[in-house]
């Protein structure tokens, strides 16, 4: 089946730096990629909407000078956390919509398998 | 605006049936899903329903919905130890942009052997 890549799985940083993280679709073509947040024994909160070649639609309430995503590619999105700190510390998910039928996909949605950002 | 709510709570012991329950507010939802997540890891799908179904059986997963009460269950048979993990359902409505997907707050299923 689909893959939904992301890298790293696990990463920790000292407070006031930069982590990206990225989420790439490995078999298929993506138009549209979600951000999720979780905390722990928390639900998935959408960070997020990244499509191909245009700016991301943030959800009420998230930073985007915080959270920057970039979707570069059909396959390719990245969330860069800024200046992180210690209540940054999260699992981040992404999930990807395989191109619509009508553009030789399924439209289905896979997730990643998250990245656990640990901010000291 | 939308909302998904989950119980958060289920206890079962191993061979006995669970049933996962989940409540949405949006009418025009057209998928449902349920995913499972293990401890560390991401989510994996388990099954969808879409909104003109009533009910969807796929091995020891069934899935009930009921769209007048916006009630969706998943039923388990046969639970087993390996089944403990987190549920979340989540629906899908074609007016959300991209087809973004609304999340509750997840069941922890402990399965006691």
């Amino acid at each position: 089946g689909a893959v939904v890549s992301q890298h790293p799985s696990r990463v920790i940083c000292k407070s006031g730096t930069s982590v990206k993280i990225e989420c790439r679709s490995l078999d298929f073509q993506a138009t549209t990629m979600f951000w999720y947040r979780q905390f722990p024994k928390k639900s998935l909160m959408l960070m997020a909407t990244s499509n191909e070649g245009s700016k991301a639609t943030y959800e009420q309430g998230v930073e985007k000078d915080k959270f920057l995503i970039n979707h570069a590619s059909l396959t390719l999105s990245t969330l860069t956390v800024t200046s992180a700190h210690p209540e940054d510390s999260s699992f981040y998910i992404c999930s990807a919509r395989e191109l619509p039928r009508g553009r030789g996909g399924t439209g289905e949605l896979f997730f990643g398998e998250g990245s656990r950002l640990t901010v000291l | 605006g939308e909302d998904v709510e989950q119980s958060l709570f289920l206890s079962v012991r191993e061979g006995d049936s669970s049933v996962i329950n989940c409540t949405y507010t949006d009418s025009s939802s057209t998928y449902l899903y349920w995913y499972k997540q293990e401890p560390g890891a991401g989510l994996q799908l388990l099954t969808y329903i879409f909104s003109n179904m009533d009910m969807k059986q796929d091995q020891r997963l069934t899935v009930l919905l009921n769209k007048k009460d916006k009630h969706l269950s998943l039923r388990i048979a046969d639970t087993q130890t390996g089944d403990s993990a987190i549920y979340f359902c989540a629906e899908e409505s074609p007016y959300n942009q991209g087809g973004k997907l609304i999340f509750g707050q997840g069941t922890e299923l402990s399965v006691k052997p």
